[in-house]
Order: structure tokens, then C-alpha cells, then sequence
């Protein structure tokens, strides 16, 4: 089945020790998106990709980056993870079908970051 | 961005009807309707979106008024694994590729024997 899959589901990192989060999809959906989910809060969007051309939200830390080597894999590296990092992660696509389409967003399961 | 407003909580029972409001008065001509579903430690999923009047798939119904300033979500005969936080979005695509969706706070289901 065509999916987004993200590794680890759980991830357990030290403070201030980057960290990289992996997500794959077999759907060949052109954008790609992460979000930070925190407990009890709604998914925030970090950034997003729209095939090569990465997309910053304006209020996302540097702290956080995002890389995309190609169409299936995207990544997500903290330089530098703080306490307040500690959150589910998502990895999401979607195909742009272009200008006045709207398309659903397919998510992974997520991973799980702790920050000792 | 059109910012949502939806109840904190809803409680029901096994086999009974559930709507969900939505408020969305800032809405922008461009703006979709959608609404997703997110159980516990797990990412959300797709449910339903609209632009206008009434939109029907599998597993609910969206009603959208003439004026679109809100939305509801209907859930016909809920069970137990209905229960998860339903989100309501606003959103329009971004310029140069991909769609933006900001999500609220969303209401948190319960369905109860």
C-alpha cells in the first residue's frame, strides 16, 4: 500500500544533540510538510517542501531544518534540541494538481522525540 | 489565514448522530473546508472537505451554509472507535505549490456505550 512512513516511531535524544528524523513515502506526492505536535495541542507546521523548493514558516526556530534529497525521502535535523523540543513530529504529503485544487494532506504515524 | 473555532469537547452515545460545528467567519473566497480526524499517537486523517453546500462520502457529511462563515461535520451512528479529536481547517493553497492548513484546537470526541 502506497504510504508515508517515518523512522523511528520513537526517538530518544540528549540535550543539544542534533538529531535527524527520517519519513519516506511511496505516494510520489510532489510537496511534503512536517509538523511539531506538542501534548494536547493541534500539529503546528514547521516547514514544507514543494519539490525542491523549501518553504520556511515564518515563526519556525532556526533551530530546525529540513532537508529533501529526492521525491520519496524528506528529513528533518535538530541542530540543537532544547527540553521544550520534546513533541511528535509528522511528516505529511500531498499532490499539488495545481492552481484552484486543494488536496488532502496524507500523514505518517509520527515519531516521538524525548529530550533528556 | 481564517482562524476556526469548534467546541472543546462532545460526548455521545454508540449509534447516535454527531454534528460538529465550526466557525470560520473570516473565511477567504479561496478557502477549502476540511476536517480531519486524529486518534492517539497517530497522525491525523483526511475526513471530508467542501467548498459550499453539502458534501457526503463513507464516512460523513459536511454541511456548509450559503455564507460559509461556518461548517458542520456529521458523523451518522457513531461507535466507540469514532472517538478521537476531529479538526476543523481553513485553507487555501500556497503560492507556488502545496496547501496550508492551520489547524485549531479541534474538538475531542467521546462515544460512550
Amino acid at each position: 500500500d502506497a504510504m508515508v512512513i517515518q523512522n523511528p516511531r520513537y526517538q530518544v535524544t540528549q540535550f543539544g544533540k542534533p538529531v535527524t528524523l527520517s519519513c519516506s513515502q511511496t505516494l510520489n506526492h510532489n510537496v511534503m510538510y512536517w509538523y511539531q505536535q506538542k501534548s494536547s495541542q493541534a500539529p503546528k507546521l514547521l516547514f514544507h517542501y514543494y519539490d525542491k523548493d523549501f518553504n520556511n514558516e515564518a515563526d519556525t526556530p532556526d533551530n530546525f531544518q529540513s532537508r529533501r534529497p529526492n521525491t520519496s525521502f524528506c528529513f528533518l535535523d535538530i541542530r540543537s534540541p532544547g527540553l521544550g523540543d520534546a513533541a511528535m513530529y509528522l511528516c505529511a504529503t500531498s499532490r499539488d494538481a495545481g492552481q484552484n485544487s486543494y488536496n488532502e494532506q496524507f500523514f505518517g504515524p509520527g515519531t516521538r522525540l524525548t529530550v533528556l | 489565514l481564517a482562524k476556526t473555532t469548534q467546541p472543546i469537547s462532545m460526548d455521545s452515545y454508540e449509534g447516535q448522530e454527531v454534528n460538529i460545528t465550526c466557525s470560520h467567519n473570516n473565511i477567504a473566497t479561496n478557502d477549502y473546508i476540511t476536517w480531519y480526524q486524529q486518534f492517539p499517537s497517530q497522525g491525523p486523517r483526511f475526513i471530508i472537505q467542501g467548498y459550499k453546500t453539502k458534501v457526503t462520502n463513507e464516512v460523513a457529511s459536511l454541511f456548509i451554509p450559503a455564507d460559509r462563515k461556518s461548517s458542520t461535520l456529521s458523523l451518522p451512528r457513531v461507535s466507540l472507535s469514532d472517538t478521537a479529536v476531529y479538526y476543523c481547517l481553513v485553507g487555501d493553497v500556497f503560492t507556488g505549490g502545496g496547501n496550508k492548513l492551520t489547524f485549531g484546537t479541534g474538538t475531542q470526541l467521546k462515544v460512550e456505550l
